[in-house]
């Protein structure tokens, strides 16, 4: 049982590069999240999707997009990458049943 | 605003001991509160969850309490280890879909 898969562990990006997390979950949850989380400030909330076909902007949305086609995956496209995204990302699918949220095992990403 | 408060920031204690760890919340509706483990490097894992009507529950030597009169709520870590070091996160559920609400995180140190 995989739970959540996140690719890559670890990106390294240039200022003004674009990349796709990806994230991939194989419990059947409707509903996935984007997080990042930067020392200090635990873990905030980037986009969220309760279902293929919706998502919703969360508390730091800036720069970032997502999409969500199928119930199992929901990847996250930086546009144009700033110093200001350096931080480690985590996906995260939440159990309608008991709210418990299973987490990935996170991106570290560096730009440069 | 719905928020979520954690102290201490960070804690360091002796292998052996005791410790407690604080979370007061403002969500409202409230549906659940649960306590979550970060290790270094991990994405988050769920050690304990409490609904309005519980005020202790005990997952071997992690006890969580919940006041939902104060809107508080405890994680008790009992003879402590080296492997309890580690973020412990609070996270609170409100209605529906509406997204998870996190605290800061306590990180907790356990020293030889």
């Amino acid at each position: 049982n995989a739970g959540v898969t996140q690719t890559p562990k670890f990106q390294v990006l240039k200022t003004g590069q674009s990349m796709t997390l990806q994230c991939a979950q194989d419990m059947n949850h409707e509903y996935m999240s984007w997080y990042r989380q930067d020392p200090g400030m635990g873990l905030r909330l980037i986009h969220y999707s309760v279902g293929a076909g919706i998502t919703d902007q969360g508390e730091v949305p800036n720069g970032y997009n997502v999409s969500r086609s199928t119930t199992e995956d929901f990847p996250l496209r930086l546009l144009s990458a700033a110093p200001s995204q350096t931080s480690v990302y985590f996906c995260a699918s939440t159990s309608p049943v008991s709210n418990e949220a299973f987490f990935g095992q996170g991106t570290r990403l560096t730009v440069v | 605003k719905n928020q979520v408060e954690q102290s201490p920031q960070s804690l360091i204690i002796l292998e052996g001991k005791n410790c407690t760890l604080q979370c007061n919340y403002t969500v409202s509706p409230f549906s659940n509160l649960r306590w979550y483990k970060q290790d270094t490097g991990r994405g988050p894992v769920s050690l304990t969850i409490m609904t309005f009507s519980e005020n202790t529950k005990s997952n071997g030597r992690y006890t969580a309490t919940l006041d939902a009169d104060t809107k508080q709520s405890s994680l008790h870590i009992t003879a402590s280890q080296l492997s309890d070091s580690a973020s412990y996160i609070c996270v609170v559920s409100g209605s529906g879909n509406t997204p998870l609400v996190f605290g800061k995180g306590t990180r907790l140190s356990v020293i030889a």
